[in-house]
């Protein structure tokens, strides 16, 4: 029953090609989130959003940004990859106000390697 | 804004001990204190949380308790098993308009051994 899917497992890209990642949830959440995750680092925020089209910057938003257009779908760009772009990313939905539900649900991630 | 230290890095222990991982934050509003377990290749996944109006909050063999003026939380899990394996994150978080946006610990890498 997965309910957060992200679309790509694995990608390779090219430094200074723009990279989307996609992000759909099913679960008729609010707020969406993109991590992502290096070792000995945690997990990172980059941005999140309330609402379709709104969107907040995160701890580390440089170098990306994202675009809400559906409640259901959340993407994270990558305007021109560079090789510190190098992680992996994790998308989380969560809905305000739903008790024990204030945890996050989280993707499956995407490994991208920017060579 | 928020920090999260989480201590140790890395935690080994015989099949059968306890395993007691510690976070500490700085934002006295943070009042939402989530744990995830994240197994290799897998996503976290939340498994259990405590809110500042509770001490000490227990689920099976996992416990959280939180000590709010020395701003610091703990996970333990007792009876450890080698499927408890796993890399633990803990957040905090305060709550901006119903909204939790958690700061996450950099991670505990638990290793049971049978």
């Amino acid at each position: 029953d997965v309910k957060v899917t992200q679309s790509s497992r694995y990608l390779v890209k090219r430094t200074g090609e723009k990279v989307f990642l996609e992000c759909v949830q099913d679960m008729d959440h609010e707020n969406m989130f993109w991590y992502r995750q290096d070792p000995g680092l945690g997990l990172r925020l980059i941005y999140f959003s309330y609402d379709v089209k709104m969107k907040e910057k995160g701890d580390i938003p440089e170098g990306y940004s994202v675009s809400r257009e559906k409640k259901e779908r959340f993407s994270l760009i990558l305007e021109s990859a560079s090789t510190n772009q190098t992680s992996m990313y994790l998308c989380a939905s969560t809905s305000p106000g739903m008790g024990r539900d204030y945890g996050y649900t989280f993707g499956s991630g995407t490994r991208l390697t920017v060579v | 804004g928020e920090n999260v230290e989480q201590h140790p890095s890395t935690l080994s222990v015989q099949e059968g001990d306890s395993a007691v991982i510690k976070c500490t934050y700085s934002d006295s509003a943070s009042n939402y204190f989530p744990w995830y377990k994240q197994e290799l290749g897998k996503r976290p996944q939340l498994i259990i949380d405590i809110r500042s109006n509770v001490g000490e909050k227990k689920d099976q063999r996992i416990a959280v308790t939180l000590n709010k003026t020395a701003k610091h939380f703990s996970l333990h899990i007792t009876e450890t098993q080698p499927e408890d394996s796993a890399v633990y994150f803990c957040a905090a978080s305060p709550e901006t308009g119903g909204s939790y946006i958690p700061t996450f610990g950099r991670g505990t890498s638990l290793i049971v051994h049978p």
